[in-house]
């Protein structure tokens, strides 16, 4: 185990809702990513959070927005849901020293997102 | 642009043998690797990773190669067990400066017993 946390498992929600999906890294970790994995696909970077800020975003909408706390903990809020929005979200947890590091992010096991 | 592609979508091995997973990609200035391992209703798991100043690295059972040459890198899997059996996902870090990840569909690999 990771020792990466994300709740809840799994959620139902209809077309036009809004939705917050949360995550605890890894104890001593800085900085979480988010991804979203579509059935059958890899996953796919929404945006990352270092020390509270967000440290880059991939190409998602704006809709798509997030939060990290002072614990480092953090949150996915996804607006206007679409049925396309169906898919597995992650979260990874890594320490980066500084803003463009490399380093080993370890990811939650999900959280399993329906949009009826 | 970046993609991270694979070269097959299942591998099928008997108990065993040795596995070799493929992976081309697209964006020469990445300078980062990892493969991950992911099991039905489970997030992705890291195994290995390399840096572009590395060809090879070693892990217990799991060997990385990467040919910057040719944009390939490839995990290989000693003596493959049941367990390995999940989908194998190479990823590479692209040239943003902060730490987004780009992942290929994965590799579904079978082992049988």
């Amino acid at each position: 185990e990771t020792g990466v946390t994300q709740s809840p498992t799994h959620l139902i929600k209809t077309r036009g809702q809004q939705v917050t999906l949360r995550c605890s890294s890894q104890s001593g970790h800085n900085t979480v990513s988010w991804y979203q994995q579509a059935l059958g696909q890899g996953p796919q970077f929404i945006f990352q959070y270092y020390r509270e800020e967000e440290n880059g975003r991939g190409n998602f909408p704006p809709r798509f927005s997030g939060l990290q706390f002072p614990n480092y903990s953090s949150e996915l809020n996804v607006n206007a849901l679409e049925l396309d929005d169906s898919a597995l979200y992650l979260c990874a947890s890594s320490l980066l020293v500084r803003r463009e590091g490399r380093n080993e992010q370890f990811f939650g096991p999900g959280t399993r997102l329906t949009v009826l | 642009g970046e993609s991270v592609g694979l070269h097959l979508p299942t591998l099928s091995v008997q108990e065993g043998d040795n596995s070799i997973i493929n992976c081309a990609y697209s964006n020469s200035a990445s300078d980062y690797f990892i493969w991950y391992k992911q099991e039905s209703g489970k997030g992705p798991q890291f195994i290995i990773d390399i840096r572009s100043n590395m060809d090879k690295r070693q892990g217990q059972r799991v060997t990385v190669l990467l040919n910057k040459t040719v944009k390939h890198l490839s995990l290989q899997i000693a003596a493959t067990q049941p367990g390995d059996s999940a989908v194998y996902f190479c990823a590479e870090k692209g040239d943003t400066g902060f730490q987004k990840l780009v992942f290929g569909t994965g590799t579904r690999l079978l082992v049988s017993p």
